[in-house]
Protein backbone atom coordinates (compact mmCIF):
# COMPACT_ATOMS: atom_id res chain seq x y z
CA UNK A 1 0.00 0.00 0.00
CA UNK A 2 1.54 3.05 -1.36
CA UNK A 3 1.78 5.43 1.68
CA UNK A 4 1.07 9.30 2.07
CA UNK A 5 2.81 11.44 -0.74
CA UNK A 6 3.63 14.86 -0.85
CA UNK A 7 4.94 17.15 -3.65
CA UNK A 8 7.48 19.57 -3.28
CA UNK A 9 9.90 17.82 -0.60
CA UNK A 10 11.64 21.63 -0.66
CA UNK A 11 10.75 24.77 -1.75
CA UNK A 12 12.75 28.38 -1.32
CA UNK A 13 10.95 30.82 -2.61
CA UNK A 14 11.28 34.99 -2.45
CA UNK A 15 8.65 36.90 0.19
CA UNK A 16 5.63 37.56 -1.96
CA UNK A 17 5.63 34.62 -4.37
CA UNK A 18 2.76 32.24 -4.32
CA UNK A 19 3.48 28.65 -3.87
CA UNK A 20 1.18 25.64 -3.96
CA UNK A 21 1.79 22.22 -1.92
CA UNK A 22 0.36 18.87 -2.90
CA UNK A 23 -0.50 16.15 -0.94
CA UNK A 24 -1.77 12.31 -2.06
CA UNK A 25 -3.35 10.46 0.51
CA UNK A 26 -3.63 6.86 0.95
CA UNK A 27 -5.94 5.52 -1.24
CA UNK A 28 -9.49 5.28 -0.09
CA UNK A 29 -9.01 7.45 3.06
CA UNK A 30 -11.53 10.17 3.33
CA UNK A 31 -10.35 12.41 5.74
CA UNK A 32 -7.33 14.35 5.30
CA UNK A 33 -5.51 16.80 7.32
CA UNK A 34 -2.47 19.29 7.06
CA UNK A 35 -0.45 20.25 9.45
CA UNK A 36 2.34 23.31 9.76
CA UNK A 37 5.78 22.87 11.94
CA UNK A 38 7.82 26.22 12.18
CA UNK A 39 11.20 25.71 13.61
CA UNK A 40 11.64 25.06 17.48
CA UNK A 41 7.87 24.65 17.84
CA UNK A 42 5.30 21.75 17.92
CA UNK A 43 3.70 20.68 14.57
CA UNK A 44 0.27 22.90 14.65
CA UNK A 45 -3.10 21.42 12.94
CA UNK A 46 -4.19 23.59 10.29
CA UNK A 47 -7.32 22.32 8.66
CA UNK A 48 -8.98 18.81 8.16
CA UNK A 49 -10.86 17.47 4.64
CA UNK A 50 -13.51 14.82 4.94
CA UNK A 51 -13.53 13.92 1.19
CA UNK A 52 -13.52 17.24 -0.64
CA UNK A 53 -15.56 19.13 2.19
CA UNK A 54 -13.68 21.44 4.76
CA UNK A 55 -14.52 20.04 7.98
CA UNK A 56 -12.25 22.07 9.96
CA UNK A 57 -10.42 25.09 8.95
CA UNK A 58 -9.65 26.67 12.39
CA UNK A 59 -6.36 26.14 12.47
CA UNK A 60 -5.28 28.40 9.27
CA UNK A 61 -3.15 31.08 9.87
CA UNK A 62 -5.23 33.86 7.79
CA UNK A 63 -7.11 34.38 4.11
CA UNK A 64 -3.20 33.94 2.04
CA UNK A 65 -3.87 30.17 2.94
CA UNK A 66 -6.15 28.32 0.27
CA UNK A 67 -6.58 24.50 0.63
CA UNK A 68 -8.55 22.44 -1.85
CA UNK A 69 -9.75 19.13 -2.16
CA UNK A 70 -11.31 18.64 -5.14
CA UNK A 71 -13.48 15.47 -6.20
CA UNK A 72 -12.42 14.47 -2.61
CA UNK A 73 -8.96 12.45 -3.93
CA UNK A 74 -5.55 15.03 -3.73
CA UNK A 75 -4.84 18.47 -2.02
CA UNK A 76 -4.07 21.26 -2.56
CA UNK A 77 -2.39 24.28 0.13
CA UNK A 78 -2.04 27.47 -1.50
CA UNK A 79 0.34 30.13 0.32
CA UNK A 80 -0.18 33.53 -1.85
CA UNK A 81 1.47 35.78 -0.98
CA UNK A 82 4.14 33.95 1.04
CA UNK A 83 5.69 35.95 4.14
CA UNK A 84 8.96 35.04 6.13
CA UNK A 85 6.83 33.28 9.18
CA UNK A 86 5.32 30.79 6.77
CA UNK A 87 8.53 29.07 6.74
CA UNK A 88 8.29 25.94 8.23
CA UNK A 89 7.55 21.99 7.01
CA UNK A 90 3.98 21.13 6.07
CA UNK A 91 2.64 18.07 6.75
CA UNK A 92 -0.05 16.19 5.39
CA UNK A 93 -1.62 12.75 6.37
CA UNK A 94 -5.11 11.20 6.47
CA UNK A 95 -6.75 8.32 8.03
CA UNK A 96 -9.61 6.13 6.97
CA UNK A 97 -13.06 6.23 8.00
CA UNK A 98 -15.66 8.04 10.19
CA UNK A 99 -14.06 7.91 13.46
CA UNK A 100 -11.55 10.74 14.95
CA UNK A 101 -9.22 9.04 16.54
CA UNK A 102 -8.79 6.74 13.88
CA UNK A 103 -4.85 6.64 13.47
CA UNK A 104 -3.43 9.55 10.98
CA UNK A 105 -0.92 8.63 8.51
CA UNK A 106 1.44 11.32 7.70
CA UNK A 107 3.07 12.56 4.36
CA UNK A 108 7.15 13.15 4.40
CA UNK A 109 6.43 17.17 4.43
CA UNK A 110 7.39 19.88 2.42
CA UNK A 111 10.23 22.28 3.77
CA UNK A 112 9.18 25.75 2.98
CA UNK A 113 11.61 28.61 3.12
CA UNK A 114 10.38 31.94 2.27
CA UNK A 115 13.40 34.16 2.11
CA UNK B 1 -6.95 27.01 23.45
CA UNK B 2 -6.01 23.60 23.91
CA UNK B 3 -2.22 23.11 25.29
CA UNK B 4 0.16 20.35 25.71
CA UNK B 5 3.28 20.65 27.35
CA UNK B 6 6.02 17.72 26.55
CA UNK B 7 9.18 17.71 28.63
CA UNK B 8 12.21 17.57 28.19
CA UNK B 9 12.51 18.99 25.24
CA UNK B 10 16.17 17.07 24.31
CA UNK B 11 17.35 14.02 26.30
CA UNK B 12 20.91 12.40 25.41
CA UNK B 13 20.99 9.06 27.16
CA UNK B 14 24.23 6.02 27.30
CA UNK B 15 22.75 2.99 25.13
CA UNK B 16 21.52 0.80 27.31
CA UNK B 17 20.02 3.69 30.02
CA UNK B 18 16.15 3.97 30.39
CA UNK B 19 14.15 7.32 28.91
CA UNK B 20 10.83 9.06 29.87
CA UNK B 21 9.39 11.77 28.37
CA UNK B 22 6.12 13.50 29.98
CA UNK B 23 3.20 15.52 28.46
CA UNK B 24 0.57 17.37 30.38
CA UNK B 25 -2.80 18.94 28.80
CA UNK B 26 -4.59 22.01 30.11
CA UNK B 27 -7.43 20.24 29.07
CA UNK B 28 -9.48 16.60 29.77
CA UNK B 29 -8.22 14.90 26.64
CA UNK B 30 -10.35 12.03 24.63
CA UNK B 31 -7.34 10.27 23.68
CA UNK B 32 -3.72 10.42 23.29
CA UNK B 33 -1.69 9.31 20.97
CA UNK B 34 2.34 8.91 20.29
CA UNK B 35 4.02 9.60 17.50
CA UNK B 36 8.24 8.97 16.75
CA UNK B 37 9.69 10.95 13.72
CA UNK B 38 13.36 9.45 12.73
CA UNK B 39 15.54 11.77 11.66
CA UNK B 40 15.06 13.40 8.29
CA UNK B 41 11.53 11.37 8.48
CA UNK B 42 8.07 11.89 9.19
CA UNK B 43 5.99 11.24 12.21
CA UNK B 44 4.99 7.86 12.50
CA UNK B 45 1.91 6.28 15.15
CA UNK B 46 3.09 4.64 17.83
CA UNK B 47 0.41 3.98 19.61
CA UNK B 48 -3.54 5.15 21.30
CA UNK B 49 -4.50 5.51 24.21
CA UNK B 50 -8.26 6.16 25.40
CA UNK B 51 -8.96 4.60 28.70
CA UNK B 52 -8.01 7.05 32.36
CA UNK B 53 -5.85 5.31 33.87
CA UNK B 54 -4.45 3.03 30.37
CA UNK B 55 -1.10 1.49 30.50
CA UNK B 56 0.06 -0.61 26.85
CA UNK B 57 3.13 -1.93 26.38
CA UNK B 58 5.03 -2.55 23.06
CA UNK B 59 8.25 -4.76 23.48
CA UNK B 60 10.25 -1.64 25.60
CA UNK B 61 8.44 0.95 25.45
CA UNK B 62 5.28 1.55 27.95
CA UNK B 63 2.76 4.29 27.69
CA UNK B 64 0.61 5.36 30.27
CA UNK B 65 -2.33 7.54 30.48
CA UNK B 66 -3.39 9.45 33.49
CA UNK B 67 -5.95 8.64 35.72
CA UNK B 68 -7.38 12.90 34.97
CA UNK B 69 -6.74 12.04 31.42
CA UNK B 70 -4.48 14.94 31.09
CA UNK B 71 -1.38 14.07 31.28
CA UNK B 72 0.90 10.85 29.74
CA UNK B 73 4.03 9.59 29.64
CA UNK B 74 6.61 7.34 27.55
CA UNK B 75 9.01 5.15 29.06
CA UNK B 76 11.89 3.12 26.89
CA UNK B 77 14.05 0.83 28.80
CA UNK B 78 17.24 0.15 28.30
CA UNK B 79 17.74 2.16 25.16
CA UNK B 80 19.19 1.16 21.85
CA UNK B 81 21.01 3.62 18.77
CA UNK B 82 17.80 2.25 17.13
CA UNK B 83 15.00 4.61 19.08
CA UNK B 84 17.43 7.98 18.60
CA UNK B 85 14.11 10.41 17.08
CA UNK B 86 11.82 12.72 18.42
CA UNK B 87 8.65 11.46 20.21
CA UNK B 88 5.64 13.31 19.90
CA UNK B 89 2.30 12.93 21.85
CA UNK B 90 -0.80 14.53 21.03
CA UNK B 91 -4.05 14.42 21.40
CA UNK B 92 -8.21 14.72 20.56
CA UNK B 93 -9.77 17.28 22.85
CA UNK B 94 -13.65 17.78 22.75
CA UNK B 95 -15.91 14.47 21.65
CA UNK B 96 -15.78 13.71 18.62
CA UNK B 97 -12.80 16.03 17.19
CA UNK B 98 -10.73 15.41 14.63
CA UNK B 99 -8.10 18.34 15.33
CA UNK B 100 -4.94 16.73 16.79
CA UNK B 101 -3.16 18.89 19.33
CA UNK B 102 0.78 18.06 19.61
CA UNK B 103 3.57 18.18 22.24
CA UNK B 104 6.36 19.86 21.05
CA UNK B 105 8.54 16.94 21.03
CA UNK B 106 11.26 15.11 22.77
CA UNK B 107 14.62 14.97 21.05
CA UNK B 108 15.86 11.46 21.70
CA UNK B 109 19.69 11.19 21.38
CA UNK B 110 21.47 7.58 22.05
CA UNK B 111 25.64 7.45 22.59
CA UNK B 112 26.79 4.00 21.88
Amino acid sequence: EAGVTQFPSHSVIEKGQTVTLRCDPISGHDNLYWYRRVMGKEIKFLLHFVKESKQDESGMPNNRFLAERTGGTYSTLKVQPAELEDSGVYFCASSHGTAPYNEQFFGPGTRLTVL
Amino acid sequence: GQQVMQIPQYQHVQEGEDFTTYCNSSTTLSNIQWYKQRPGGHPVFLIQLVKSGEVKKQKRLTFQFGEAKKNSSLHITATQTTDVGTYFCAGHSGAGSYQLTFGKGTKLSVIP
